[in-house]
């Protein structure tokens, strides 16, 4: 089974300021690990995505984020946030392309 | 990158109606697409898998007969919505794998508000 938690419903950060996104997932195999940013109204956009290699995954619009297998983590942080990054970001896990499980979403508010 | 659109971006209509939302490969063909439902402030929730040829696999709880689904061709899959009632208020967002991507392409997706 798979299953995925981010902590965290709201998080708040000033503009210039470290962007950290919290995920951790469970499944029973090796992951496919998944950021997605929405903003209001529209559909999905893929930030990132780990299948395997690298742990360290960068993404657009200068996100990244490093798949820890021993804290079944892959949190998403960007060094310097930006008014533009306000947006729900989703974390999902799948093996392959089917049977995407996502995240609760975390809404992220960038301070001016 | 693979794009999916959707078709209508947003749909008012009234209790007793029905709507048919289109979702669209633009540049890839896809066998199999996926509809979610997304309620305010939630996470999406796969109602079904659409697949090309065959009847659409629906999650548990996902009434079939409201929600109808075909996939007409490697492009287009369709979802109508039966008999909407405001409870159908929604916004529906659908996906596709690409070809031989890990990841799927998600749609704009379609703000339905029925009255």
């Amino acid at each position: 089974a798979q299953s995925v938690t981010q902590l965290g419903s709201h998080v708040s950060v000033s503009e210039g300021a470290l962007v950290l996104l919290r995920c951790n997932y469970s499944s029973s195999v090796p992951p496919y690990l998944f950021w997605y940013v929405q903003y209001p109204n529209q559909g999905l956009q893929l930030l990132l995505k780990y299948t395997t290699g690298a742990t360290l995954v960068k993404g657009i619009n200068g996100f990244e984020a490093e798949f820890k297998k021993s804290e079944t983590s892959f949190h998403l942080t960007k060094p310097s946030a930006h008014m533009s990054d306000a947006a729900e970001y989703f974390c999902a896990v799948s093996r392959g392309a089917n049977n995407l499980f996502f995240g609760t979403g975390t809404r992220l508010t960038v301070i001016p | 990158g693979a794009v999916v659109s959707q078709h209508p971006s947003r749909v008012i209509c009234k209790s007793g109606t029905s709507v048919k939302i289109e979702c669209r490969s633009l540049d890839f063909q896809a066998t199999t697409m996926f509809w979610y439902r997304q309620f305010p402030k939630k996470s999406l929730m796969l109602m079904a898998t659409s697949n090309e040829g065959s009847k659409a696999t629906y999650e548990q709880g996902v009434e079939k007969d409201k929600f109808l689904i075909n996939h007409a061709s490697l492009t287009l899959s369709t979802l109508t919505v039966t008999s909407a009632h405001p409870e159908d208020s929604s916004f529906y967002i659908c996906s596709a794998p690409g070809q031989g991507a890990v990841e799927q392409y998600f749609g704009p997706g379609t703000r339905l508000t029925v009255t």
